[in-house]
């Protein structure tokens, strides 16, 4: 069965500072792998997706991801980060290849920016 | 407004009453999830319906919760005698069929239930 483990659930930076954001899963199976964006008192919507090809992938408003296969893993990461980052990221996964496979999703990692 | 609509953002319901949570999934969208969500514990599944079917409730509690989808109409998810471990955000998602299905899903805003 698929799991996400997302280890940090909070994470305090200070604005114009790097950040990783982690995420490990376990599959059996080849996976598609997404990070959702929670603001307060909203629904989740999708920051960025792998599906297959480029290992590398990133988002609209800078964050980037890389799946690394080996260690099953796919970390978020941005360079510099704003205020307006502050929010509460999840990872999430689905067994590829066709039909109805469920979604997955860890615990979630709030990122506060610290003025 | 084209995006998953859920409705009422907020229910307050004593313990033992009923709680009915409705969602209308994406214009063209014919899959529906819900999930809820409590502090520290992230999303957890609870059911994926298509219209008049349940494909999967792997994650419904056995008692006191259903959910339906009916050929017309929103998505409904039904407590009967709610608890207060009820208390919760309860979202919606939907996401399209076939070819189009890559996993992403389109996310309401949530019901938050509150049980006193």
């Amino acid at each position: 069965a698929q799991s996400v483990t997302q280890l940090d659930s909070q994470v305090p930076v200070f604005e114009e500072a790097p950040v990783e954001l982690r995420c490990n899963y376990s599959s059996s199976v080849s996976v598609y792998l997404f990070w959702y964006v929670q603001y307060p008192n909203q629904g989740l919507q999708l920051l960025l997706k792998y599906l297959s090809g480029s290992t590398l992938v990133e988002s609209i408003n800078g964050f980037e991801a890389e799946f690394n296969k080996s260690q099953t893993s796919f970390h978020l990461r941005k360079p510099s980060v704003h205020i307006s980052d502050t929010a509460e990221y999840f990872c999430a996964v689905r067994e590829g290849s066709g039909g109805y496979q469920k979604v997955t999703f860890g615990t979630g990692t709030k990122l506060q920016v610290i003025p | 407004n084209a995006g998953v609509m859920q409705n009422p953002r907020h229910l307050v319901r004593r313990r033992g009453q009923e709680a009915r949570l409705r969602c209308s999934p994406m214009k063209g969208h014919s899959h529906v999830y819900w999930y809820r969500q409590l502090p520290e514990e992230g999303l957890k599944f609870m059911v994926y319906l298509q219209k008049e079917n349940i494909i999967d409730e792997s994650g419904m509690p056995k008692e006191r919760f259903s959910a339906e989808f009916p050929k017309e109409g929103p998505s409904i998810l039904r407590i009967q005698q709610v608890v207060r471990g009820d208390s919760a955000a309860y979202f919606c998602a939907s996401s399209p069929r076939g070819q189009t299905n890559t996993g992403e899903l389109f996310f309401g805003e949530g019901s938050r239930l509150t049980v006193l």
